[in-house]
């Protein structure tokens, strides 16, 4: 069935990194362009970024850009998210989602929790 | 402070109907097309309506959508205690260039 696993989640402190990997399987991930977004404990959702088919162009939110960097692998059908000079505000449960036209996003991953603090 | 505006809670009894209203403006609604998504309890969200008022598969017809100029509603008929939890309306923003969200609206079924 078509499933997203997120993973790579954890404490790290101001300032650090830390790289999400979401495995996509149960379609042709190539196919699609994908997207990250994630929830802070107890609010709502963000969106913070996708990324085309063939990696021809992505997109980030305001409030990750210049830290956050979304790529894809194709052969490997694994979605990734580099986030460096990490801050407090950037607590959340982080979601990969496929999007689909018009952008809706048809299929989302369990989450994986991130958490940076000293 | 979300882009979308929509009620912070709804609630209503077993049985009865419920609709949750979703506000935005050109850049989004206006021009783009709506989807709702409903996150249960410890649970991701998931997709229930998209294209205003297109349903996935496996999605009751008691789930509808509706979108009129700059806003759209989801309306729960024949609510069921099950229905409980949190619904997020979603569009492309064109001015940002990014998908963006309602605040969420948590349903009570009392």
């Amino acid at each position: 069935q078509v499933q997203l696993v997120e993973s790579g989640g954890g404490l790290v402190k101001p300032g650090g990194s830390l790289r999400l990997s979401c495995a996509a399987s149960g379609f042709t991930f190539s196919d699609y362009y994908m997207s990250w977004i994630r929830q802070t404990p107890g609010k709502g959702l963000e969106w913070i970024s996708y990324i085309t088919t063939s990696s021809r162009y992505t997109n980030y939110a305001d409030s990750v850009k210049g830290r956050f960097t979304i790529s894809r692998d194709d052969a490997r059908t694994s979605l990734y998210l580099q986030m460096n000079s990490l801050r407090a505000e950037d607590t959340a449960v982080y979601y990969c989602a496929r999007v689909h036209s018009m952008m809706f996003l048809g299929v989302w991953g369990q989450g994986t929790m991130v958490t940076v603090s000293s | 402070q979300s882009v979308l505006t929509q009620p912070p809670s709804v609630s209503a009894a077993p049985g009865q109907k419920v609709t949750i209203s979703c506000s935005g403006s050109s850049s989004n609604i206006g021009n783009n097309d709506v989807s709702w998504y409903q996150q249960l309890p410890g649970t991701a969200p998931k997709l229930l309506i998209y294209d205003n008022n297109k349903r996935p598969s496996g999605i009751p017809d008691r789930f509808s959508g509706s979108k009129s100029g700059t806003s759209a509603t989801l309306g729960i008929t024949g609510l069921q205690t099950g229905d409980e939890a949190d619904y997020y309306c979603g569009t492309w923003d064109s001015s940002l260039s990014g998908v963006v969200f309602g605040g969420g609206t948590k349903l009570t079924v009392l």
